[in-house]
């Protein structure tokens, strides 16, 4: 069983839609993260939350500790954004990752 | 700004031959980490070290070692590498009482034949 589970696993938008990306996770965490991957590998981390809501442009992430559940929103999407976006929980040190979602953004 | 380097992008090995991967990062980060990922499987975690010469197994650790010298260095060793080994390995570094926010390097593709 996953600990960490992301839907979609993939996800086609046209330019200028509003995007969500949803992250459950199973198990007590210290806080979770949204990471992204472009193509040729390099991973960046978006953010870190343990509570509330966290907004960096035009990418806003939700936490809800009681339900075990996250979301990341990308407002006005573009091309640019796409990606692979990926859920982590942070458990003790190490980090436990969501098998990501592939999102395209067409022009 | 945090960097965490990898020794090869690229690196085609061929089945049995002894592989060493290394990953060096410049932010005094206690916290390394050793990666693959595969289609549809995500990040999967080899091993982990949160000290010099201090090393922990993480999900998948057959068929592979590490070894960490140094503060800034962690190698990852595929002892006697297999096909089933060819695949995307990333490298990450953290700091110990930090937020968990890992900085990764930028991957090595290794293909064994």
């Amino acid at each position: 069983k996953n600990e960490v589970e992301q839907s979609p696993q993939n996800l086609t938008a046209q330019e200028g839609e509003f995007i969500t990306i949803n992250c459950s996770y199973s198990v007590g965490i210290s806080a979770l993260h949204w990471l992204q991957q472009h193509p040729g590998g390099g991973i960046v981390s978006l953010f870190m939350l343990s509570s509330g809501k966290k907004k960096h442009g035009r990418l806003i992430a939700t936490i809800n500790i009681q339900e075990k559940h996250s979301s990341l929103h990308i407002t006005a999407s573009h091309p640019r954004d796409s990606a692979v976006y990926i859920c982590a929980v942070l458990i003790w040190r190490k980090l436990v990752f969501g098998k990501g979602t592939k999102l395209t953004v067409n022009p | 700004d945090v960097k965490v380097t990898q020794s090869s992008r690229y690196l085609v090995k061929r089945t049995g031959e002894k592989v060493f991967l290394e990953c060096v990062q410049d932010m005094d980060h206690e916290n390394m980490f050793w990666y693959r990922q595969d289609p549809g499987l995500g990040l999967r975690l080899i091993y982990f070290s949160y000290d010099v010469k201090m090393k922990e197994k993480g999900d998948i650790p057959e068929g592979y070692s590490v070894s960490r010298e140094k503060k800034e260095r962690f190698s990852l060793i595929l002892e006697s590498a297999s096909t089933n080994q060819t695949s995307m390995y990333l490298c990450a570094s953290s700091r110990f009482q930090g937020d968990g926010t890992q900085y990764f390097g930028p991957g090595t593709r290794l293909l064994v034949l």
